[in-house]
């Protein structure tokens, strides 16, 4: 299994809601990562999970929470998001995210999120 | 800070050419550089990893090169298809994360 899932895979949400976005892996990696992606740009990174702590928090609002139940689950909590938190909200894994020269990532599909 | 370029920014080719995408990065001082292809609404899918003391990575058709010192990649794709259209990325990895250029959208065309 070399899938990296994502659920949903579209979310509408007011600016009130509370929701969470869920991301799942089974290929025994212990870095897992929270990325953004607005429309016709590049992945900006958000988070980052090591041997399920947060080692890396790219200066994210508070209204996104992370959490990292066990080695193969990642969450984002959201929570009186703006309109302009709207994008793909991307989850990758990979082995290890030390220095190694040889670490491919494994992205999911994305969820589509949509703040009204 | 790391930046990374990719030019062009969009190309668009008939069927059965061969061509080239060239991506650019300022800090030489990198672990791998990774190429990823993007289809619309999509998540990434990683398509080859060079690591930094390598030169070059061939998969299938696709074949890329890294020069360091020089702060360059290319991707080259041999006798495009038109299922090849897509965005591509490529993406250095430093110490702490990885930073990922603007993409070129490519267009195949029948």
């Amino acid at each position: 299994d070399t899938e990296v899932t994502q659920t949903p895979k579209h979310l509408v949400m007011g600016m009130t809601n509370k929701k969470s976005l869920k991301c799942e892996q089974h290929m025994g990696h212990r870095a897992m990562y929270w990325y953004k992606q607005k429309a016709k740009k590049p992945p900006e990174l958000m988070f980052v999970y090591s041997y399920e702590k947060l080692s890396i928090n790219e200066s994210v609002p508070s209204r996104f929470s992370p959490e990292c139940p066990n080695s193969s689950l990642l969450n984002l909590h959201l929570h009186a998001l703006q309109p302009e938190d709207s994008a793909l909200y991307l989850c990758a894994s990979s082995q290890d995210d030390s220095s190694a020269t040889n670490e491919k990532l494994f992205f999911g599909s994305g969820t589509q999120l949509s703040v009204l | 800070k790391q930046e990374v370029t990719q030019i062009p920014a969009a190309l668009s080719v008939p069927e059965g050419e061969n061509l080239v995408l060239n991506c650019s990065f300022t800090d030489s001082a990198i672990y791998n550089l990774q190429w990823f292809r993007q289809d619309p609404g999509k998540g990434l899918t990683s398509l080859l990893l060079i690591q930094s003391s390598q030169r070059e990575q061939t998969s299938g058709r696709l074949n890329a090169s890294l020069d360091k010192s020089s702060g360059r990649s290319t991707l080259y794709i041999a006798a495009s298809q038109p299922g090849d259209s897509a965005t591509y990325l490529c993406a250095v990895q430093g110490a702490q994360k990885l930073v990922f250029g603007q993409g070129t959208r490519l267009t195949i065309n029948p």
